[in-house]
């Protein structure tokens, strides 16, 4: 059974730091990977898709990579900003033609002015 | 990307009433998939919801509690029945868009008291 983890639960920082944030999941053979941000009380906004033959994924100033085999990826936001502060949550896709995501708890981040 | 319109987005009810959601899709798409988020959990799938057919149920969720309708390509609702504060949750809608990448409705945020 697939099991989505994400390290640490709640991250504060201080404005224009760069930050990771950590997802591993436990089977390797997925299909695709996701990040979402998450408002309080709202709906998931997708920010980046990595495909399973894929290494990393660009948008402005996130980065999100992928390491298949060792069952981890990681979301890179360079020069954070207060409007960063969500909760960012990771899915997986499983191979095998299944179209449900498995998603991680999610990192709560906190970004201070 | 996929526009998905979800309504309401919050409401408080009553013990034992029923609660419908709906969501609202801008362009046709096969399936459309129905999560719960409890409170400081991660999402997790109901339903898969397709067009001409009865929905397909995850693992400890039941037709009679979560009925589902998906009248056309564009439309589904979900009920939430004999609700009870233990359904207090985010309810979300997802679709796939081009059988890869997901969005997400804004949510429905319940309350039962």
């Amino acid at each position: 059974k697939q099991e989505v983890t994400q390290i640490p639960a709640a991250l504060s920082v201080p404005e224009g730091e760069n930050l990771v944030l950590n997802c591993s999941f436990t089977d390797s053979a997925i299909y695709n990977l996701q990040w979402f941000r998450q408002d309080p009380g709202k709906g998931l906004t997708s920010l980046l898709l990595i495909q399973s033959s894929q290494r990393e994924q660009t948008s402005g100033r996130l980065n999100a990579s992928l390491d298949k085999s060792s069952g981890r990826s990681t979301l890179y936001i360079a020069a954070s900003q207060p409007g960063d502060s969500a909760t960012y949550l990771c899915a997986v896709r499983p191979q095998g033609g299944s179209e449900k995501l498995v998603f991680g708890k999610g990192t709560k981040l906190t970004v201070n002015p | 990307s996929a526009v998905i319109s979800q309504k309401p987005s919050r409401d408080i009810c009553q013990r034992g009433t029923s609660l419908t959601i709906q969501c609202q899709v801008d362009s046709q798409v096969t399936m459309m998939f129905w999560y719960r988020q409890q409170p400081g959990q991660s999402l997790t799938l109901i339903a898969t919801a397709n067009q001409g057919s009865e929905a397909t149920y995850e693992s400890g969720f039941v037709i009679d509690k979560f009925p589902i309708s998906r009248p056309n390509l564009t439309f589904s609702t979900l009920t939430v029945s004999n609700m009870s504060p233990e359904d207090s949750s985010i309810y979300l809608c997802s679709v796939l868009q081009g059988n890869t990448e997901a969005f997400f409705g804004q949510g429905t945020r319940l309350t039962v008291v």
